[in-house]
């Protein structure tokens, strides 16, 4: 079975911290992405990643960064966690062309305190 | 930029009966996505669809290319259905959300 990893399930930080939010894919998928999800709000993408090392901004990338150092691997850190973004983070892969093999994590709840 | 709309926004169904969502789209896709979100689950795709129909047990996903709109059908609803249903487009890189149908089915 395909498998998009999300290392935490819940999360709880303080606000200041500098978090780190793990997504690892094993389908060998190009395009890597990173979402919220608010009530009313739907899923709003942050960042996405076409290929190792590089990333493109989101909707709403503001307070967020993104590594991709290897093909399998996209980090979302939180350089100062703040109390608006809590929320369900979502990571999603697939292959080149949106449309092909969209596979979700099953999400990181994090709250910030 | 493609908008994503759904209806109905919210939808009380008894065990057993059938249900529709309906989702419509402004701009040609390369393919429509349905996906279930369980209460604090992550997402499972369901369908993707580029034309016509699938069917996967119990559920029936059509999409009409020409009127940019696609339904999702639950023949036979069971409680294990409540879920938030949400439909996504893709074309190009960029894949849009649509704010998604909670479904709830009571015994």
């Amino acid at each position: 079975d395909v498998k998009v990893t999300q290392s935490s399930r819940y999360l709880v930080k303080r606000t200041g911290e500098k978090v780190f939010l793990e997504c690892v894919q094993d389908m060998d998928h190009e395009n890597m992405f990173w979402y919220r999800q608010d009530p009313g709000l739907g899923l709003r993408l942050i960042y996405f990643s076409y290929d190792v090392k590089m990333k493109e901004k989101g909707d709403i990338p503001e307070g967020y960064s993104v590594s991709r150092e290897k093909k399998e691997r996209f980090s979302l850190i939180l350089e100062s966690a703040s109390t608006n973004q809590t929320s369900m983070y979502l990571c999603a892969s697939s292959l080149r062309g949106a449309g092909y093999g969209y596979t979700f994590g099953s999400g990181t709840r994090l709250t910030v305190v | 930029k493609n908008e994503v709309e759904q209806s109905p926004q919210n939808l009380t169904a008894q065990e057993g009966e059938f249900i529709t969502i309906n989702c419509s789209y402004s701009v040609g896709i390369s393919a429509l996505h349905w996906l279930q979100q369980h209460p604090g689950g992550g997402i499972v795709s369901l369908f993707m669809l580029s034309s016509g129909k699938k069917k996967h047990g119990r559920l029936i996903a059509t999409i009409n290319i020409q009127e940019k709109h696609s339904s999702l059908h639950i023949t036979a609803s069971h409680p294990r259905d409540s879920a938030v249903y949400i439909c996504a487009v893709s074309y190009g890189q960029n894949f849009v959300f649509g704010p998604g149908t909670r479904l709830s089915v009571l015994p």
